[in-house]
């Protein structure tokens, strides 16, 4: 089977730094991706991890290890509008694009 | 605003009806995937198109087909439908069909199954 796990939830306040962890299990591996959504919004994408090490846009980071099957989004500089669910997700293959999302992680920002 | 459009945003039907979800990819954009996000289930890659071919199928029901048309607009048919089949459908698309491309959501149709 394929499956992602994630901390349902974490709670930061404003100016903080947190970290959104994700390991896998899959059958294939070709990269990992965050994504963000809004409650009653679509997802939209955060940062694509192909290779290990850490890959930073902006006030966000993400962290892959393919040995440990593992990585992390690092958000810094919280903001209220961080508030959201984030969720990682697998290409399980790269001929097509098989793609898993884990669970999802709450992130709620308080002042 | 992603550039993805899906018709209609909201759509309530009975037990056992059949829907057509539409969706028009970014300009540009080859690979259509499709989605289907409920609170127990979460997330669910459902299929994907690229340039008119069926490329990926994840958790799709058999009550479920897709396709993609020539001018790359795809369609979403669900049939039979069930009480459990209530959920927020997503399609996505992305300039190409790899991992390593960026998938632009659409706002999402929710369905409500009656």
């Amino acid at each position: 089977g394929q499956s992602l796990e994630q901390p349902s939830e974490v709670t930061a306040v404003e100016g903080a730094i947190v970290q959104i962890n994700c390991t896998y299990q899959t059958s294939g591996f070709y990269g990992l991706s965050w994504y963000q959504q809004h409650d009653g919004g679509a997802p939209t994408f955060l940062s694509y991890n192909g290779l290990d090490g850490l890959e930073e846009t902006g006030r966000f980071s993400s962290f892959l290890s393919r040995s440990d099957s593992y990585g992390y989004l690092l958000l810094q500089e919280l903001q209220m509008k961080d508030s959201a669910s984030y969720f990682c997700a697998v290409g399980a293959d790269n001929y097509g694009q098989n793609f898993v999302f884990g669970p999802g992680t709450r992130l709620s920002v308080l002042p | 605003d992603s550039g993805v459009t899906q018709t209609p945003k909201h759509l309530i039907t009975a037990t056992g009806q059949r829907v057509t979800l539409r969706c028009s990819p970014r300009s540009g954009d080859l690979s259509v995937y499709w989605y289907q996000q409920s609170l127990d289930q979460g997330l669910q890659f459902l299929i994907q198109y690229y340039n008119g071919e069926e490329r990926a199928k994840g958790n799709i029901l058999e009550r479920f087909s897709a396709q993609q048309f020539p001018d790359l607009h795809s369609e979403l048919n669900l049939s039979s439908l069930e009480l459990g089949d209530s959920a927020l459908y997503f399609c996505a698309s992305s300039v190409g069909s790899g991992s390593t491309y960026e998938q632009y959501f659409g706002p999402g149709t929710r369905l409500t199954v009656t």
